[in-house]
Formats: structure tokens, C-alpha cells, sequence
């Protein structure tokens, strides 16, 4: 019963550098998330996706990309890190046959850029 | 744009006394809310999905209230324990979105 899996749990990364977060789910979810949180506050959506090829902006885009080859996989990458994208990386799956269905978190990846 | 407000951010308890965790937000056009908990260096479990249709949910000692017409859910957890100690969420779920509350620290002292 592995759920939803993200690795690393820990990283640092320099300024500048770019890094793949992954996320990979066993349920056969079609759709799947990313968020973001940040000290005190609620998780905010990055990206998001609502099976194998399709894949939509959420509420904080910006220097992020993902991509949704597999219905598993769905990795969140980050491109010339900067220090503002210091935060909790969560990533979430949810069956798609009914909107009335829970999301599924993983354990989260802890992501600091010095 | 859906806003979703948890207050308070903290509270504290001796064990045994009931809990009430309060969720507002702006927009009704909502199809579910949902209730998570967060154990510290984890991720989000869900406990409760109140659908728009839905009044309340119940699962065991938790209870949650959905009043669409007001913005507001409120979910109650009986005889708290120590065990209940941690983070609680509120998320609304608008075209298949969530949108999160700050969250609720909860401490229950023995």
C-alpha cells in the first residue's frame, strides 16, 4: 500500500541550480497535483493534471514545469532555483471517476535554496 | 477568487474537552469541503469530505458541519485525546481545485 511516493524528502539546492522533484502514485489515479506550502500557510496548487499528457497552470506556476507521461509519474521541475521557492513540495492523487473523492497526499519533499 | 479563512490559528486543550475547528470562504459555488490532518514533517490525511449537497459528515469522534449559504463548516472532534494533537485543514473544492485554509494548530495537554 504505497500511495503516493515523493522523493527526496530533504534537499539543498544553489541558487541557480535545477532539480526534478518526483511523484509517482499505485492507485491509477487520473489526476494528480502539486502544491507548495510555506511556513503558516495553507498549500498552494503549482500544477496540475487530469491524466497521461494533459497538464494546466494552478494558482503559482511560475518557474515550475511538469510533465504527465504515465498515468503514474508526474514530476515537478524546477528550473534556475531561486530562493523564494524555499518551501514543502506536496504532491496529491485523486481518482477521477467522481469529483466527490479525497486527495491523496504523499509525505512531502523539503526543498531549501541557498 | 475563493478565500478560505481557519480560526483560530492555534488552540490548546486539556484532553477530554470537545474541539471546535471553524472554516469560512467566499465563494458558494463549492462541490465539496474537506477536512485534513497534519502530523508534523507529513503530509495531508483526509479525514472528512462534506459534499455541497451535504449538511454533515460524521466518521467516529468527528463530526463536520457544511452551511454553503453562510461560508462556513465547523468540525467537531469529541473527548479530545493527545493523540489529536496536530494541524487541521479546511479545503474547498471548486472545479476540482482545492483551495486551503492556513490551518489550525491544535495541542491537547494530558
Amino acid at each position: 500500500n504505497a500511495g503516493v511516493t515523493q522523493t527526496p524528502k530533504f534537499h539543498i539546492l544553489k541558487i541557480g541550480q535545477s532539480m526534478t522533484l518526483q511523484c509517482t502514485q499505485d492507485m491509477n489515479h487520473n489526476y494528480m497535483y502539486w502544491y507548495r506550502q510555506d511556513p503558516g500557510m495553507g498549500l498552494k496548487l503549482i500544477y496540475y493534471s487530469v491524466g497521461a499528457g494533459i497538464t494546466d497552470k494552478g494558482e503559482v506556476p511560475n518557474g515550475y514545469n511538469v510533465s504527465r507521461s504515465t498515468t503514474e509519474d508526474f514530476p515537478l521541475r524546477l528550473e534556475l532555483a531561486a530562493p523564494s521557492q524555499t518551501s514543502v513540495y506536496f504532491c496529491a492523487s485523486r481518482t477521477g471517476n467522481s469529483l466527490n473523492q479525497p486527495q491523496h497526499f504523499g509525505d512531502g519533499t523539503r526543498l531549501s535554496i541557498l | 477568487k475563493q478565500e478560505v479563512t481557519q480560526i483560530p490559528a492555534a488552540l490548546s486543550v486539556p484532553e477530554g474537552e470537545n474541539l471546535v475547528l471553524n472554516c469560512s470562504f467566499t465563494d458558494s459555488a463549492i462541490y465539496n469541503l474537506q477536512w485534513f490532518r497534519q502530523d508534523p514533517g507529513k503530509g495531508l490525511t483526509s479525514l472528512l469530505l462534506i459534499q455541497s449537497s451535504q449538511r454533515e459528515q460524521t466518521s467516529g469522534r468527528l463530526n463536520a458541519s457544511l452551511d454553503k449559504s453562510s461560508g462556513r463548516s465547523t468540525l467537531y472532534i469529541a473527548a479530545s485525546q493527545p493523540g489529536d494533537s496536530a494541524t487541521y485543514l479546511c479545503a474547498v473544492d471548486s472545479w476540482g481545485k482545492l483551495q486551503f485554509g492556513a490551518g489550525t494548530q491544535v495541542v491537547v495537554t494530558p
